[in-house]
């Protein structure tokens, strides 16, 4: 079956543009993780979701961050004012259940730059 | 000060030789550890997962292994073949900012020549 997809793949902006990275996840997962990774970092929490709700927000990194997932199934993860710090890849993956005892699946991830 | 932390950071081995990546992390509560292999480009993919009781777990050719007395793991890969290039992440269950999450080192980068 298909696995976590992620839209789009690369994505260039310019300093203090608004974007949208989209995640499709696996159909079936309540769960759902979006990860910030820098080059040559592990991947950083951000948000988690159980259906449509963020359970666990805290590692936002502030304001200009904020995700949906209005339906419980496809999330966005949207910047505002985007700054050149903000460039990374945006990982996203999906569990059957909370990921600490789940298997979690990732996407390919959205490479972001801002220029 | 990161709480997983990796050695080393980068690997160059022959292809068909056995290497071992380190994994030491000062998380706690800890509930359980995981090893990722991430390709370029790509999401990381599962390994193993091993919670606290358990010592050793195989996938294949990947052997990892845990100690939570001194909260030490290793992964140990076999006859390595080129697709094994790739990077190598440890990740920690642990308690964080007041809830358990995944907490990720930051990767052993292994290039296998042929």
């Amino acid at each position: 079956g298909a696995g976590v997809s992620q839209t789009p793949s690369n994505k260039v902006t310019e300093k203090g543009k608004y974007v949208e990275l989209r995640c499709d996840p696996i159909s079936g997962h309540t769960a759902l993780y979006w990860y910030r990774q820098s080059l040559g970092q592990g991947p950083e929490f951000l948000i988690y979701f159980q259906g449509t709700g963020a359970a666990d927000d805290s590692g936002l990194p502030n304001d200009r961050f904020f995700a949906v997932r209005p339906e419980g199934s496809v999330s966005t993860l949207k910047i505002q004012r985007t700054e050149r710090g903000d460039s990374a890849v945006y990982l996203c993956a999906s569990s059957t259940g909370e990921g600490g005892f789940y298997e979690q699946y990732f996407g390919p991830g959205t490479r972001l730059t801002v220029t | 000060k990161n709480q997983v932390e990796q050695s080393p950071q980068s690997l160059i081995i022959l292809e068909g030789k056995n290497c071992t990546l380190q994994c030491n992390y000062t998380v706690s509560p800890f509930s359980n550890l995981r090893w990722y292999k991430q390709d370029t480009g790509r999401g990381p993919v599962s390994l193993t997962i091993m919670t606290f009781s358990e010592n050793t777990k195989s996938n294949g050719r990947y052997t990892a292994t845990l100690d939570a007395d001194t909260k030490q793991s290793s992964l140990h890969i076999t006859a390595s073949q080129l697709s094994d290039s790739a990077s190598y992440i440890c990740v920690v269950r642990g308690w964080m900012d007041s809830s358990y999450k995944l907490i990720f080192g930051s990767g052993t980068r292994l290039l296998v020549r042929p």
